[in-house]
């Protein structure tokens, strides 16, 4: 069954540096997203992103934060100047653009660590 | 606001038992409602969705959930619980826009441990 990847499964970085996390839809979804889940805390969205646009974002996502797809097949979340507080596991899904409203497909993750 | 209650945090049950998992949630019109579960390490697996129609929706793994409006509850259940169905569970909220992106609204998960 076809499913969403994401890379690296942890990242490490010093506070103030920028970080990309990399994200693989289902080849076929047309409908993107970013959820990040603070340790012991709810999975909130980020943002969604459809036709090359961001489609909706939270108040989380602001400045420091930017999605891009820059191929046919990547989807990233470049968090610019990380924080302490950034430190969370980032979850990417994807779900299909045709057939009414369906479920998003989530990868496993990314844990993101800020030193 | 959509906001979604999962008033168990931790639940224990002995593997053979039958589980129900509580979910309630808040939400001004129809919900899209669905259940994921995370073993460790793991990304948030699909279990059930419910949209519309029936509102005793089966799943994968033998689960199921029934979506009551009255109650605006949509509790997950199974009548047997093995070992392997220990992990954290996610109810969500989507909303019933009919645009193909939305977002999903998560309740703070229930965690299941089965005793062998």
């Amino acid at each position: 069954e076809p499913e969403v990847t994401q890379t690296p499964s942890h990242q490490v970085t010093q506070m103030g540096q920028e970080v990309i996390l990399r994200c693989v839809p289902i080849s076929n979804h047309l409908y993107f997203y970013w959820y990040r889940q603070i340790l012991g805390q709810k999975v909130e969205f980020l943002v969604s992103f459809y036709n090359n646009e961001i489609s909706e974002k939270s108040e989380i996502f602001d400045d420091q934060f930017s999605v891009e797809r820059p191929d046919g097949s990547n989807f990233t979340l470049k968090i610019r100047s990380t924080k302490l507080e950034d430190s969370a596991m980032y979850f990417c899904a994807s779900s299909p653009g045709t057939g009414g409203l369906q479920p998003q497909h989530f990868g496993d993750g990314t844990r993101l660590s800020i030193l | 606001a959509q906001s979604v209650t999962q008033p168990d945090i931790h639940i224990t049950v002995s593997e053979g038992a039958s589980l129900e998992l509580r979910c309630n949630y808040s939400y001004g019109a129809t919900p899209y409602l669905f259940w994921y579960v995370q073993s460790p390490g793991q990304g948030l697996q699909l279990l059930l969705k419910y949209f519309s129609g029936d509102t005793l929706v089966q799943g994968i793994k033998g689960f199921e959930a029934e979506f009551k409006r009255s109650q605006s509850s949509f509790n997950l259940r199974k009548p047997s619980v093995h070992w392997s169905d220990a992990a954290e569970y996610f109810c969500a909220v989507g909303p019933y826009s009919g645009a193909g992106s939305y977002q999903l609204t998560f309740g703070k998960g229930t965690k299941l441990s089965v005793i062998p």
